[in-house]
């Protein structure tokens, strides 16, 4: 099945600081790669995803950038608010499978 | 829509008693997912589903557990007997096309004392 790693675990960042996420995978075959934001208590929810026919995408203040040769993609957040405190999740669907195999996850805290 | 819909939000049973959670996937979604999440082991898939039919259940911890699809806008998961290590966050989530972006209910807590 689809191996992913994701780092950092844990991530503190100053308030207006950069956050940077990154998410290896081991099927070259993915072409899928999107990212949820979990707050404390409530669902996951995706917040962006990139499709391997493009290197990055934007929106907002978050950014994906995916590099397929060496099979990693990453979450940029730009300008870190409190509110962005949460728990991200990298996922990559699996070679022939239904499903979307998940990261570890990265909790990240937005210090005001 | 109204989005992925379960029930109930929140449930507390004694240990031996069978433990119900219900989903229902948004409309026209074909790929339902069963996922449990806690602190130690982080967000698990237990079992899913491809119209209807389900495809890998691997993820399900023990014969306690039990997951049904009668039909593409229901679909249950069981325990039973419940036992106080499945106290945990179990979340549905549908999609179109299982490799596609997975939407998420709001999650039921499960408590077992």
């Amino acid at each position: 099945g689809e191996n992913v790693e994701q780092h950092p675990s844990t991530l503190s960042v100053q308030e207006g600081d950069s956050a940077v996420i990154k998410c290896t995978y081991s099927d070259s075959a993915s072409n899928y790669f999107p990212w949820y934001k979990q707050e404390l208590g409530k669902r996951p929810q995706l917040i962006i995803d990139i499709r391997s026919n493009v290197g990055e995408k934007k929106d907002q203040r978050i950014a994906v950038t995916l590099n397929k040769t060496a099979k990693h993609f990453s979450l940029h957040i730009t300008e870190t608010q409190p509110e962005d405190s949460a728990v991200y999740f990298c996922a990559v669907p699996g070679a022939g499978s239904y499903q979307l195999t998940f990261g570890k996850g990265t909790k990240l805290s937005v210090i005001p | 829509d109204a989005g992925v819909i379960q029930s109930p939000r929140h449930e507390v049973t004694e240990m031996g008693q069978e433990v119900t959670l219900r989903c229902k996937p948004i409309s026209g979604h074909n790929s339902l997912f069963w996922y449990r999440q806690t602190m130690m082991r982080g967000l698990e898939l237990l079992i899913y589903f491809n119209n209807n039919v389900p495809i890998d259940d691997s993820g399900m911890p023990e014969d306690r557990f039990s997951a049904k699809m009668p039909n593409a806008s229901f679909s249950t998961l069981k325990i039973q007997p419940s036992e106080p290590r499945d106290s945990a966050v179990y979340f549905c989530a549908s999609s179109f096309g299982g490799r596609e972006t997975q939407y998420f209910g709001p999650g039921t807590r499960l408590l077992v004392l």
